[in-house]
Order: C-alpha cells, then sequence, then structure tokens
C-alpha cells in the first residue's frame, strides 16, 4: 500500500528561526511526491514537488525540500520563516491516479 | 484563466436535506477530483472523475453520495439526507491529464454545515 506520514501535526516556530517539516512516504513502485499548503480559510495551493531528477527540490515562498530514497522521506524546510507562513502544510503522494494526503502540519509563528 | 471555481463557497443544510456543490475545472482540464477534510484532519479522497465517466470512487461513502461530471457544465457532488456527520469542507481539484507531473490545481472549497 502508499502512504504518506506526517509525524508532527503541530510546529510552533520563532519567526526568523529555520523550520523542518517531516514526511515519510512508503511505496513499491516509482513515488511522485508534492507538499501542498493550505492558508487560513483557502484552499491549496501546489509548494513544490518531486517527480524524477536532482533530490533537492526549490518551491516558492523560499522552501525547499529533499527527497531521500533510503530513508524514503521528503521533509520540507525553509532557512527562515516568516508570519506570513503560517498554515497548514500537505506531505502528498501520487499514485493510482491519485493524490493521497498527510494528515497534515500546523506550521505557528511565534513573533 | 479563471482557475477551479467552487460554488457556493458556503453552504448550510437541515438534516434530511440535500446538497449539491458544484466545481468547475480549469479550462481545457478534463480530470476532475473531489476531497472532504474533516475538521482537524487531512485531505481525503472522494471520487476521481473525467467527462461522463467516474473512473475511482473508492473514497466515497456507499450510500448517500454521488458524483458526476458530464460532458457539458460542472461536476456535481451530491449528498442526499444529509447528517450533521456530513460537515466538512469539500474541495474540488483539476488536471488537464494523470501522471505526477501533471499538477492538480484546487479550488476554495465548498464548506457545508449541516445543522
Amino acid at each position: 500500500a502508499q502512504s504518506v506520514t506526517q509525524l508532527d501535526s503541530q510546529v510552533p516556530v520563532f519567526e526568523e528561526a529555520p523550520v523542518e517539516l517531516r514526511c515519510n512516504y512508503s511505496s513499491s513502485v516509482s513515488v511522485y511526491l508534492f507538499w501542498y499548503v493550505q492558508y487560513p480559510n483557502q484552499g491549496l495551493q501546489l509548494l513544490l514537488k518531486y517527480l524524477s531528477g536532482s533530490t533537492l527540490v526549490k518551491g516558492i515562498n523560499g522552501f525547499e525540500a529533499e527527497f531521500n530514497k533510503s530513508q524514503t522521506s521528503f521533509h520540507l524546510r525553509k532557512p527562515s520563516v516568516h508570519i506570513s507562513d503560517t498554515a497548514e502544510y500537505f506531505c502528498v503522494f501520487f499514485g493510482n491516479e491519485k493524490l493521497t494526503f498527510g494528515t497534515g502540519t500546523r506550521l505557528t509563528i511565534i513573533p | 484563466n479563471a482557475g477551479v471555481m467552487q460554488n457556493p463557497r458556503h453552504l448550510v443544510r437541515r438534516r434530511g436535506q440535500e446538497a449539491r456543490l458544484r466545481c468547475s475545472p480549469m479550462k481545457g482540464h478534463s480530470h476532475v477530483y473531489w476531497y472532504r477534510q474533516l475538521p482537524e484532519e487531512g485531505l481525503k479522497f472522494m471520487v476521481y472523475l473525467q467527462k461522463e465517466n467516474i473512473i475511482d470512487e473508492s473514497g466515497m461513502p456507499k450510500e448517500r453520495f454521488s458524483a458526476e461530471f458530464p460532458k457539458e457544465g460542472p461536476s456535481i457532488l451530491r449528498i442526499q439526507q444529509v447528517v450533521r456527520g456530513d460537515s466538512a469542507a469539500y474541495f474540488c481539484a483539476s488536471s488537464p491529464g494523470t501522471g505526477g507531473n501533471t499538477e492538480a490545481f484546487f479550488g476554495q472549497g465548498t464548506r457545508l454545515t449541516v445543522v
């Protein structure tokens, strides 16, 4: 079975501090992985995606993620967060012609 | 090019009534997905449709829920005889095709409240 796991349901971080949101996946086939962000009371927006090639993927708003096949991980990172980064972040796996979402990590920025 | 349009944004229904949620995909997109987000939970896949066809409905409850994507017009998610547990945000996404190299674009969602 294919799945994604986000271990941290909530992550509080001080403004301008670095952050890492963890994601692990489980799959026996080729993987396509995404991070989506949901700002309060809004829809979802694609942050970045990994399809193949370079394992370090850069996305919008200064976010990046690294695909690690040996550890089956796709952690999301940002070196310095801003108050506007407060949102819910979803790690997403594409397989069987549909997106499968992790349970989400709520990132709260502390001024 | 307008994004994925969902309406209404907010819908209030009494128990036992019907709820109809509409989704107009982006221009040129023939693939539509519906997801449900319950409070404090992630998004759960419900159904995947192409024009006039249901491809995968493995996430749809067996009763009261149905979806369609006609040749003309928006995709409709229909919930009959709503119950309090149906209260959630329902998101629609569209894409031009399948495969991980095609990005799915999401609408703003419809927030259904059953009173």
